[in-house]
């Protein structure tokens, strides 16, 4: 099972909300990401954890504030949005999250939610 | 960090025709992935190809690691074909943070 899960497909919030995004796995994976994609580009990374432990921050806002409880399990809260942090949100996962030289690691994503911050 | 470019940037063909598609990157690396993102949004693995040549039904991939570029071909293109295809590579060596490509947009005409 190469699947990873997110909910909901779609968000619609006002920027005065308080949403979550949930994220799952159930491949044995201990590190799982965060992307946000804009309409038009690539995605671009915003958290790592590895072993429910956040080891990469791209320096995002405080108003998005990830949380690992578990290893199959990642949640991104959202809180005092703005407009421009509409876009689409990509979770992925992947063996361990610390591949080094001459250690390859592929990276499975979920099919995202297309967030509309009002 | 890495740049990676991918060309070309837009490409419209009809239904059973062939297509190349280009990833160039700026430095070494050790892991390379194509995916096709559908029009949903969902990203697919298609390749981990950080060297060598490998197939996967009508697709193939080649990484030339020492000429710092891969190519990802499609043959006799299906309408499901149509999408995004991004290239991405580490951002150093071993690194877990995957720099994506600029994406080539494929439109396959029936």
């Amino acid at each position: 099972d190469t699947e990873v899960t997110q909910t909901p497909k779609h968000l619609v919030m006002g920027m005065t909300n308080k949403k979550s995004l949930k994220c799952e796995q159930h491949m044995g994976h201990r590190a799982m990401y965060w992307y946000k994609q804009k309409a038009k580009k690539p995605p671009e990374l915003m958290f790592v954890y590895s072993y429910e432990k956040l080891s990469i921050n791209e320096s995002v806002p405080s108003r998005f504030s990830p949380e690992c409880p578990n290893s199959s399990l990642l949640n991104l809260h959202l809180h005092a949005l703005q407009p421009e942090d509409s876009a689409l949100y990509l979770c992925a996962s992947s063996l361990s999250g610390t591949s080094g030289p001459g250690r390859l690691e592929t990276q499975y994503f979920g099919p995202g939610t297309r967030l509309l911050v009002l | 960090g890495i740049q990676v470019e991918q060309s070309p940037p837009d490409l419209i063909l009809q239904e059973g025709a062939n297509s190349t598609l280009r990833c160039n990157f700026s430095d070494s690396v050790n892991n390379l992935q194509w995916f096709h993102q559908n029009p949903w949004g969902q990203l697919i693995n298609l390749f981990y190809i950080p060297s060598g040549t490998k197939q996967n039904g009508r697709l193939s991939a080649t990484t030339v690691a020492t000429e710092r570029y891969s190519l990802l071909y499609i043959s006799s293109s299906q309408t499901t074909d149509s999408g995004v295809y991004f290239c991405a590579v580490p951002r150093t060596l071993g690194n877990e943070k995957l720099t994506f490509g600029t994406g080539t947009r494929l439109t396959i005409i029936p």
